[in-house]
């Protein structure tokens, strides 16, 4: 079935470097990805909607400038977190819907958990 | 705003047990997800709902739509089912944005 894969699943680095995480659909064409974030404990939280080919759409109190999202093909979105600091240590998970309306499928990465030393 | 509650926020069973998941939400949508959280992190979509009732195996998901109410099911629960279980409701007509209930964690022991 349908395969949304999520590099990498595990990640640590000290702070102020950047972090890039891909999610790719492997045999679907993502239009859209959903990137969330969950701190430990809580439930997922919206970051970010990235489009194929514009710009993402961020939800309120979420940096554009410190998660970039890039979305440039069809099967292949990222998130980088730029100069990472301990409290941006979280899981961070994509899904994509195999559709583009409300009752299509949706498909999930495995996550990737960040640790910011 | 729409808001989703789940309950119980855990819950632990004996093997073989009937398990029930109960969730809430406040506005009209136009779906809504149960998702499953392994230990690890991964998530997977069990069903999505929009009306009525959908069986997968030993999972059962019902949807009341004027109450606004939906429960996951469980039958002849097993240790591999203890995850945390997240309801999650999208709304309007295009591509899912989903607003995810507390989640509840389920433990079965054998």
């Amino acid at each position: 079935g349908a395969v949304v894969s999520q590099h990498p699943s595990r990640v640590i680095c000290k702070s102020g470097t950047s972090v890039k995480i891909e999610c790719r659909s492997l045999d679907f064409q993502a239009t859209t990805m959903f990137w969330y974030r969950q701190f430990p404990k809580q439930s997922l939280m919206l970051m970010a909607t990235s489009n194929e080919g514009s710009k993402a759409t961020y939800e309120q109190g979420v940096e554009k400038d410190k998660f970039l999202i890039n979305h440039a093909s069809l099967t292949l979105s990222t998130l980088t977190v730029t100069s990472a600091h301990p409290e941006d240590s979280s899981f961070y998970i994509c899904s994509a819907p195999q559709g583009g309306s409300y009752n299509s499928p949706l498909h999930f990465g495995n996550g990737t958990r960040l640790t910011v030393t | 705003k729409n808001e989703v509650e789940q309950s119980p926020q855990n819950l632990t069973a004996q093997e073989g047990e009937f398990i029930t998941i109960n969730c809430s939400y406040s506005v009209g949508i136009s779906a809504l997800h149960w998702l499953q959280q392994h230990p690890g992190g991964g998530i997977v979509s069990l069903f999505m709902l929009s009306s009525g009732k959908k069986k997968h195996g030993r999972l059962i998901a019902t949807i009341n739509i004027q109450e606004k109410h939906s429960s996951l099911h469980i039958t002849a629960s097993h240790p591999r089912d203890s995850a945390v279980y997240i309801c999650a409701v999208s709304f309007g007509r295009g591509a899912q944005k989903l607003v995810f209930g507390q989640g509840t964690r389920l433990t079965i022991n054998p």
